[in-house]
Order: structure tokens, then sequence, then C-alpha cells
């Protein structure tokens, strides 16, 4: 089946800087990217969902400028965290869909700012 | 607005028991309902979607309109089911799912 990785698995980081994620869809062509946010003992959240060459559609509330989406290829999204603080801390996933099929689902990195 | 409900956050059932995962939907137009599982240290999974009518793993879910409702059912659970069970609609056409607050499932054995 249709994989997808993310890097890295975990990041502790400092307040006030920058941590990007990476989305990769290992063998197949995504022509569309999701990122996720998840609290603890909550559901997923949708934050963005990106298509490969085109600016990113950020969803009600989520800060374009503080969630940097780059989607430069159709196997790779990347998500950076600008000035990072700790309320950022969470579960962030990713998922890569092919032409509005099932969208396949990231293990997931999980956030941790001091 | 755009809602799905999952009203028990934890199920546990007996290995051999018939489960029922509860999921109501309030969506304007013909939403598309999946549901997506997480086992122990794993990734979600898509575990089926209505317009399959398939049976994945034993589970089936039936979509009932007039209710709104979209229910999980497996009538022996197992051990090996015990996972985290997301309801997700999803807007025909589009991309973009609203997943419920999930039912954590635990089948004792």
């Amino acid at each position: 089946g249709a994989v997808v990785s993310q890097h890295p698995s975990r990041v502790i980081c400092k307040s006030g800087t920058s941590v990007k994620i990476e989305c990769r869809s290992l063998d197949f062509q995504a022509t569309t990217m999701f990122w996720y946010r998840q609290f603890p003992k909550q559901s997923l959240m949708l934050m963005a969902t990106s298509n490969e060459g085109s600016k990113a559609t950020y969803e009600q509330g989520v800060e374009k400028d503080k969630f940097l989406i780059n989607h430069a290829s159709l196997t790779l999204s990347t998500l950076t965290v600008t000035s990072a603080h700790p309320e950022d801390s969470s579960f962030y996933i990713c998922s890569a869909s092919q032409a509005r099929e099932t969208q396949y689902f990231g293990p997931g990195t999980r956030l941790l700012v001091l | 607005a755009q809602r799905v409900t999952q009203p028990e956050k934890l199920l546990s059932v007996f290995k051999g028991a018939p489960v029922e995962l509860k999921c109501n939907y309030s969506y304007s137009g013909s939403p598309e309902l999946f549901w997506y599982v997480q086992y122990s240290r794993q990734r979600l999974q898509l575990l089926l979607r209505h317009i399959s009518r398939e049976s994945i793993k034993g589970f089936t879910a039936d979509l009932n309109k007039g209710e709104t409702s979209f229910h999980l059912k497996k009538p022996f659970a197992q051990e090996e089911d015990s996972a985290m069970y997301y309801c997700a609609p999803r807007t025909s056409g589009t991309y973009k799912y609203i997943f419920g607050t999930g039912t954590r499932l635990k089948v004792l054995a």
C-alpha cells in the first residue's frame, strides 16, 4: 500500500526557534497533502491543504505566517513552525492523497517547545 | 456547522461480544462517511467507507440518512480490534475530513 513518512518523528526545541517537519509520499505522487494537528486525547484538526506548486489553503483560525507550508514536489511537503512557543507543542500529522482518492497518513511528529 | 459526534470515549467489551461504535453527524449536503482506525503505535489508516458497502476485518457500517448516523458494528469482537476508531465525514467531491473525537475500543480477554 501507499506509504507516507514524516521526519523527524519527534523534536524538542527552544522557544523562539523554528522547526521544519517533512512529509514524504514514498511510492506514489501526491497531488494534495494535508497537515493536521492533534492535541492530547483530542481529535485531528485540519490545519491546511497544500497542492503541489501552489499556495496552501489554511483552515480558519490557523496562522499562515506561523505555520509555513511548502509543497515543492509531488512527493514532499514541509511544515515550518516559525518562532515556536510552548503552546505550539502538539502532535503534527500529515496525509497525502492522489487525485481525490484515499488519504494516506504519516506516523506523525511530536513537537515539544520548551 | 459541520459536526460529527462520537459519544463514547471508551468502549470496553469482552472477546466474542458484539460491538457497536456510534457516530452521528450534522452536515450540509450529502457527505461521504468513513471510519478510520489507529492501532497502538501505528498510524491512522482507513477502515471502511460507506460508498463501498464493504466489510473489513468483520466490521460493517450502515449509513442512516434519516438518523444521520454511521455506526460501526462487528458481531464478534476480537482482542486485535482494540484500537482508536474515528468517524470522519467528508464533503462529497472534496478532500476535507472532519474527524470525530474518537472512541477507544478495548476488547478484553
